[in-house]
Order: C-alpha cells, then structure tokens, then sequence
C-alpha cells in the first residue's frame, strides 16, 4: 500500500503558540489529503478535505482559521494549530487516496499521527 | 447522529478460533465500506473493503460480508492470532466533489488470547 509520513509524531507546547504538522505522501502523488483528529477513546473525526493547489473543505463545526491547511504540492500538506489551547490537545492524522475517477478507490492511507499536548 | 456504528466496544477470542466484528449503518448513500486496524498513538492500517455492488470479500484471512438490505458488515478473521489484537474501525464511504469520505465507527478492541 502507498506510504505516508508525518511530521512532528509528537509536540509540546505553550498555550498561545502555532503548531505545524507536515503531512507527506512518500511514493505516490496526492492531490488530495484528509486531515482526522482523535480524541481518546473515540472515532477519528474528519476535519477537512485538503485539495492540491485550492483552499481546504471544512467539516462543520471546524474553525478555518484556527486550523489552517495548506497544499502546495502533491506530495505535501500542512496543518497549522494557530493559537493552540489546552483543548486543542489530540491526536492528528491526516490520510492520503480515496480519489473518485476510473482508476480510483475509497481506500485511503493514513500517516502514523501527531499528538499534540498543549501545557 | 452517529451514521456507523459498532456496538461491541471490545471482544476477547481465543487463539485459533474466528473473530467476527460488526458494525452498523445508517446513510443508505455509503457505497464503500472500510476496515482499519489501529494501534495506540498509531495511524490506521487499511486491513480490506467492500463496494456495496458485492456482498463477500475475502483477502487471506480476513473476509468482509456486507448486507446491504440490513445495513450491516462484518469481519471475519480466521484463524485469529495474538497480533490480531488491536482496535478494528469499521468506516463507509461515499463519493463527493471529487473524493471519498470516510466515517468511521468507534472501534472495537479486539484482543486474541493465547
């Protein structure tokens, strides 16, 4: 299956600071990334759809400009947490695939995750 | 409103013997459906999935069986072993603007006893 890596695997921080978290798709291009938060004990819940080259697509409920994402390339997309709290502290993970065209498939694959704990 | 869900939130099986996880939904608009298999502070691992056009599919040990009319899936896994222990996620998918989201269930944590 195709691989994807993300960056930082784990973060501390002070309150009021921005987080970054690379998202990479490693042997693949995507145009398309999705970026999930879990809390503990839950599902993973869909943040939003990040498309190569356009603005993201938020789920409701998730504030853009506090979870700002950016898709600059094909291989790469960016999570920043700006003005992080203490309850913004979750596990991020952000999946690559699922595109809809004749060659394509629902499956999508995920990076292995950033937790995120903010002091 | 939770459209998948997985009521068992865990289930011991021996080793050897068959695991079946279930899972439910709701949104008659999933045509694909999903299982992940996560570990702690892990990303999800894509295990197998389903069009909704089959109702059986099987890769290795792991088999899929999808009952459209009930609105229900399952996952086999035979023989279990102790790596199988871990969370299964059950998620569907549907197409929209050009890609497939998922919605996942809650999980069930699976431990396979030796």
């Amino acid at each position: 299956g195709a691989v994807v890596s993300q960056h930082p695997s784990w973060v501390i921080c002070k309150s009021g600071t921005s987080v970054k978290i690379e998202c990479r798709s490693l042997d693949f291009q995507a145009t398309t990334m999705f970026w999930y938060r879990q809390f503990p004990k839950q599902s993973l819940m869909l943040m939003a759809t990040s498309n190569e080259g356009s603005k993201a697509t938020y789920e409701q409920g998730v504030e853009k400009d506090k979870f700002l994402i950016n898709h600059a390339s094909l291989t790469l997309s960016t999570l920043t947490v700006t003005s992080a709290h203490p309850e913004d502290s979750s596990f991020y993970i952000c999946s690559a695939g699922g595109l809809v065209s004749p060659m394509g498939s629902a499956t999508q694959y995920f990076g292995p995750g950033t937790r995120l704990l903010v002091l | 409103d939770q459209q998948v869900k997985q009521n068992s939130p865990s289930l011991s099986v021996q080793e050897g013997r068959i695991s079946i996880l279930n899972c439910d939904y709701t949104n008659s608009m999933f045509d694909y459906f999903l299982w992940y298999k996560k570990y702690p502070a892990e990303g999800p691992t894509f295990l197998i999935s389903i069009s909704s056009i089959k109702d059986k599919n099987e890769d290795g040990r792991f088999t899929v069986f999808l009952n459209k009319s009930a609105k229900h899936l399952s996952l086999h896994i035979v023989p279990s072993q102790p790596g199988d222990s871990a969370v299964y996620f059950c998620a569907a998918a549907y197409s929209g603007a050009g890609s497939y989201q998922l919605t996942f269930g809650k999980g069930t944590k699976l431990s396979v006893i030796p």
